[in-house]
């Protein structure tokens, strides 16, 4: 079965620099990716879709790579800010649903 | 007010009782799911629904239904809640399962005591 992993410990990085987290997966390759921002108590909101023809994806100060060979997605926050701090879901496509990843905390130090 | 509202935001209930868990969409989307999220697993998928007429099982739907009112209403129950049902539940709606972002509710806390 499809399987996606994601950083269990909290990343923490210094205000102004880019955070960088990563979306592994398992088995077949999907057709898309999305990433999602979930705050304390509250439900996920989505950032951004890729999919598996594209290499690279952005939005702002975001930016999601989906490399198909290495199985893998990278998602990027650029110019970080305290108001940045959350935890980051990936999720990709299944056979009738999203597969969700546990999420990476990323906090962000003034 | 919210795309999606979920009622009640918290609640405790006593193993064995009855509850329900309500959700409506201002969306217009026909596609709305159920979750539950426990700490340090990814979501998980409850119940999902592709139209009115339309409800399926999701990964782990054993002691849990559905009802789906109208398209703007999906709703989720515990016949006889157990206490490792206590997590956070959530409702989503969406275009499409996969190629539109997913608009999530706030949230049900659920405790079975």
């Amino acid at each position: 079965s499809q399987k996606i992993e994601q950083n269990s410990e909290a990343l923490n990085i210094q205000e102004g620099k880019t955070a960088t987290l990563t979306c592994n997966y398992t088995n077949y390759s999907p057709a898309y990716l999305q990433w999602y921002r979930q705050d304390p108590g509250r439900g996920p909101v989505f950032l951004l879709l890729i999919r598996e023809n594209e290499k690279e994806k952005r939005k702002e100060r975001l930016k999601v790579t989906f490399d198909t060979t290495l199985k893998q997605s990278l998602f990027h926050i650029t110019a970080s800010q305290p108001a940045d701090s959350a935890t980051y879901l990936c999720a990709l496509r299944g056979n009738y649903q999203l597969i969700w990843g546990a999420g990476t905390k990323l906090i962000i130090k003034p | 007010d919210a795309d999606v509202t979920q009622t009640p935001r918290n609640r405790i209930t006593k193993t064995g009782k009855r509850i329900m868990l309500e959700c409506s969409q201002t969306k217009g989307h026909d596609r709305m799911y159920w979750y539950r999220q426990d700490p340090g697993l990814g979501l998980r998928l409850i119940y999902y629904s592709f139209d009115v007429k339309d409800i399926n099982k999701g990964e782990i739907s054993d002691g849990y239904s559905v009802s789906r009112q109208a398209q703007a209403k999906f709703s989720l129950s515990l016949e006889s809640a157990i206490p490792n049902q206590t997590a956070l539940y959530f409702c989503a709606t969406s275009e499409s399962y996969w190629t539109y972002g997913y608009t999530f509710g706030s949230g049900t806390r659920l405790t079975v005591v």
